[in-house]
């Protein structure tokens, strides 16, 4: 079945350091491609999407492209912020749209 | 803009109790779907409805029930509670595109 997986945590970044998750998946068809975000104490939010091959999402600062060559989503930013610290999920949207299957999540710290 | 409203946010029930928790869609989405996160872990799909109907199945076991009503919202309904069953109950709604999540239920069962 589909699935995906990301890289363990936790990560552990100062200020100002680039930031890349690394996200592989599997799937049949053509999945949509997220990542969600939940800060402490909070519920699950969308922090980009891409939704076929090739396309960037983009958000906060937040990239990740669509690689269906390597079947993958990675996470990236140039220069994270103490406000980043949090847990991050990718995640895929099978064809029909049902539902929506989760990586393990990675947390990351940002120190100041 | 209007979000996923889920309720109650916070439902302590004993061994062995009965609950149920309730989610509202956003208006105009069709599906909705139910997770469980246990504490430390990534959320685990549970259950899923298209159109008041079943639309998918995951991990739910079966002292657990779920239905979606004519006005699309849907409840979880849980029996014979155990410890296990603590954790945070998300739910989602989507329009056929990205899934939008609510706040989350966190049961503790003591």
């Amino acid at each position: 079945g589909d699935s995906v997986t990301q890289m363990e945590g936790p990560v552990t970044l100062s200020e100002e350091a680039f930031l890349t998750i690394n996200c592989t998946y599997t799937a049949t068809g053509y999945p949509s491609l997220f990542w969600y975000v939940q800060y402490p104490g909070e519920g699950l939010q969308l922090l980009l999407k891409a939704t076929k091959a090739d396309d960037k999402g983009s958000n906060k600062g937040f990239e990740a492209t669509y690689r269906k060559e390597t079947t993958s989503f990675h996470l990236e930013k140039g220069s994270v912020q103490v406000s980043d610290s949090a847990v991050y999920f990718c995640a895929l949207s099978d064809t029909g749209g049902f539902k929506t299957i989760f990586g393990a999540g990675t947390r990351l710290f940002v120190k100041a | 803009a209007a979000g996923v409203i889920q309720s109650p946010r916070h439902l302590i029930k004993e061994k062995r109790e009965t609950a149920t928790l309730k989610c509202y869609p956003i208006p105009r989405h069709d599906t909705v779907y139910w997770y469980q996160q246990g504490p430390g872990q990534d959320p685990q799909f549970l259950i899923s409805f298209y159109e008041k109907m079943q639309s998918d199945k995951g991990s739910i076991p079966d002292r657990f029930s779920a239905q979606q009503f004519s006005d699309y919202h849907s409840e979880l309904n849980m029996s014979s509670l155990e410890l296990g069953d603590s954790a945070l109950y998300f739910c989602a709604s989507s329009g056929r595109t990205e899934a939008f999540f609510g706040q989350g239920t966190r049961l503790t069962v003591v």
